[in-house]
């Protein structure tokens, strides 16, 4: 089936360990994004890539590194984990940021919690 | 600032019609979308509006006004698998995404 794989899908992690979520997608999307979700606050972007090779930072990047290999993988780290970094964590890809109506597809999201 | 203002929650009854607002304040427009989320799930897509007016889908529509920064989607016949949360996005000049926190909505029998 096509879509997103996350994992994993739920984590426990100590403050200051490092930590990768990984998403792959098999729709040939250009674009990827990872997206943290929190009660009460709307999706906010913490990084993208538009096309394979490049990346670029969202609205919460701090704390956050990504790397956009190929075309399918888009793998989240968290360098020294913090327990602000509790949260729902989404990955997403699209066709690319300038085509259409670019509707984004989620996966089904990696929750974590940083003790 | 960009902001993104809808209802925390909504409550309306199975059979029923029930409306959902957002308005918005955002530098630029490209196209507002509607998400649907059921509770410890992924969103998925609704709707896409980019110019003024109705859009229909079946049971769901979506609404935009671009003068006056609002939508709205109207969800009818009412099922109680639409309980889940609704949420507006809007692009702005940069094509970037500004999320509103979600509106829960809760279908009761």
């Amino acid at each position: 089936i096509a879509g997103i794989t996350q994992a994993p899908t739920s984590q426990i992690l100590a403050a200051g360990r490092r930590m990768t979520l990984r998403c792959t997608q098999d729709m040939r999307h250009n674009a990827m994004y990872w997206y943290r979700q929190d009660l009460g606050l709307g999706l906010r972007l913490i990084h993208y890539s538009n096309t394979a090779g490049t990346t670029g930072k969202g609205e919460v990047p701090d704390g956050y590194s990504v790397s956009r290999a190929n075309t399918d993988d888009f793998p989240l780290t968290l360098a020294s984990a913090v327990p602000s970094q509790t949260s729902v964590y989404f990955c997403a890809s699209s066709q690319g940021a300038d085509s259409g109506a670019n509707v984004l597809t989620f996966g089904a999201g990696s929750r974590l919690t940083v003790l | 600032g960009q902001n993104i203002d809808q209802p925390t929650e909504m409550t309306a009854t199975e059979g029923a019609i029930v409306q959902i607002n957002c308005t918005y304040q955002t530098s630029g427009f490209n196209g507002l979308f509607w998400y649907q989320q059921h509770a410890g799930e992924a969103p998925t897509f609704l709707s896409y509006n980019v110019l003024d007016g109705l859009e229909e889908k079946g049971r769901f529509s979506s609404f935009l006004s671009r003068s006056k920064g609002y939508s709205y989607l109207l969800l009818k016949e009412l099922q109680m698998k639409d309980s889940a949360s609704y949420l507006c996005a809007v692009r702005d000049s940069n094509y970037q995404l500004i999320w509103g926190a979600g509106t829960k909505l809760i279908i009761k029998p």
